[in-house]
């Protein structure tokens, strides 16, 4: 199975501040279409997940332009510009190229 | 409005076996594969199961291969999840999940193994 390794695991960031989480895989994400699968997750406390990014950087409907995605092949990155306290949770990425498909172990964020 | 509503979740023993329902409405069901995702508790998701728009081709992770078994009625717009032979670490909230691996998610339903 892929696997994906996200860092930091806990992310304390001061409101306004900027965030960065990083995801690498342990093989290339693209797939035989050409696409690469990598999409982000959001998971607020007590929440379902929310998709944010899909195909690593485009943005899903009703996602705040703070948010973005970037990488290739095996490093991808998620973004948040300026951290409201709304984007308090736990932020996953995951690979959808290969079966089974795989998160990483997700990244905490909290505000300082 | 995209409606994803799971069901059929609850306390059962080890050994047993539970039939989770999710009902969808607000888009076309049968033009989209349908996915079976798990969290157990305070920890992260996984994939599980995923089925085609027809219902003839599923994939399952190894975990469940052989115990659990994905399912779908277009014509009822629903996803189901037959789960036997359940164990103690099949302990999750299961969440039903469609549209390009993840655009739109369930609430979730628990599922609690234990004697």
């Amino acid at each position: 199975d892929v696997v994906m390794t996200q860092s930091p695991l806990s992310l304390p960031v001061t409101l306004g501040q900027p965030a960065s989480i990083s995801c690498r895989s342990s093989q290339s994400l693209v797939h035989s279409d050409g696409n690469t699968y990598l999409n982000w997750f959001q998971q607020r406390p007590g929440q379902s997940p929310r998709r944010l990014i899909n195909k690593v950087s485009n943005r899903d409907s009703g996602v705040p332009d703070r948010f973005s995605g970037s990488g290739s092949g095996t490093d991808f990155t998620l973004k948040i510009s300026r951290v409201e306290a709304e984007d308090v949770g736990v932020y996953y990425c995951m690979q959808g190229t290969h079966w089974p498909w795989t998160f990483g172990q997700g990244t905490k964020v909290e505000i300082k | 409005e995209v409606q994803l509503v799971e069901s059929g979740g609850g306390l059962v023993q080890p050994g047993g076996s539970l039939r989770l329902s999710c009902a969808a409405s607000g888009f076309t069901f049968s033009n989209f594969w349908m996915y079976w995702v798990r969290q157990a508790p305070g920890k992260g998701l996984e994939w599980m199961a995923i089925i085609k728009q027809d219902g003839s081709e599923q994939y399952y992770v190894d975990s469940v291969k052989g115990r659990f078994t994905i399912s779908r009625d277009n014509a009822k717009n629903s996803l189901y999840l037959q789960m036997n032979s359940l164990r103690a670490e099949d302990t999750a909230m299961y969440y039903c999940a469609t549209d390009s691996r993840g655009r739109f998610w369930g609430q979730g339903t628990l599922v609690t193994v234990s004697s």
